[in-house]
């Protein structure tokens, strides 16, 4: 157990509207990741943080934003939800040996 | 070319028999080489990493042959509890990212 909590863990909006997902962590993780996976994509990269503050773009970060105001908290927003952001939205954290995953959450837009 | 490639399946296979996947990989200069599992509707855990010697874990032996890039994983005795989607994942030197297959999913069938 990587002491990793997401939330919502379901969710279902309205194209346009803002929509924020929350990842939170215990164990004083520098690194953390949001991926998105979808059917015959595998998991992408979307933002990732390295610090507090501090953070990059993954592969597909068009459409998102993200926040870390604290070690423990990293927020992935969806600006203005589109029907191609329904996915399941996993985090993740880099322990010593490699990245470990928070339960995911599930997110349609309609 | 995807970095990373699995053939999808999905595998059928008898309880008890002994299963393979490969992995792919098209950077030579990647580093560290995962095989995680992925349950239906959970997130990825990490099974096992792939060392260049080749590991064992039970009945799960992971190898890795650099000059053909390219990972293996064999499941030995499968059980019905072996059935999940199996991610090949891979990292470069000084890249604190991973690259993720899209997976192989099996299904062990009494």
């Amino acid at each position: 157990d990587a002491g990793i909590t997401q939330s919502p863990r379901h969710k279902v909006t309205e194209t346009g509207t803002p929509v924020t997902l929350r990842c939170h962590q215990t164990e004083n993780h520098r690194y953390m990741y949001w991926y998105r996976q979808d059917p015959g994509h595998g998991l992408r990269l979307i933002h990732y943080s390295y610090g507090v503050k501090d953070t990059d773009k993954g592969e597909v970060s068009d459409g998102y934003s993200v926040s870390r105001s604290k070690t423990e908290d990293f927020l992935l927003t969806l600006e203005s939800a589109t029907s191609s952001q329904t996915s399941v939205y996993f985090c993740a954290i880099k322990g010593e040996e490699t990245q470990y995953f928070g339960p995911g959450t599930r997110l349609l837009v309609l | 070319r995807k970095e990373v490639e699995q053939d999808p399946g999905p595998f059928n296979v008898p309880e008890g028999a002994t299963v393979a996947f490969n992995c792919t990989y098209s950077n030579s200069a990647s580093q560290s080489f995962f095989w995680y599992r992925q349950d239906c509707r959970k997130e990825p855990k990490l099974l096992m990493s792939v060392y260049s010697s080749g590991n064992e874990d039970g009945r799960f032996t992971a190898q890795l042959n650099r000059a053909s890039q390219y990972i293996s994983l064999l499941i030995r005795d499968s059980k019905l509890s072996d059935s999940a989607t199996y991610l090949c994942v891979v990292n470069n030197f000084g890249n604190e990212k991973l690259t993720f297959g899209t997976g192989t999913r099996l299904t062990i069938i009494p």
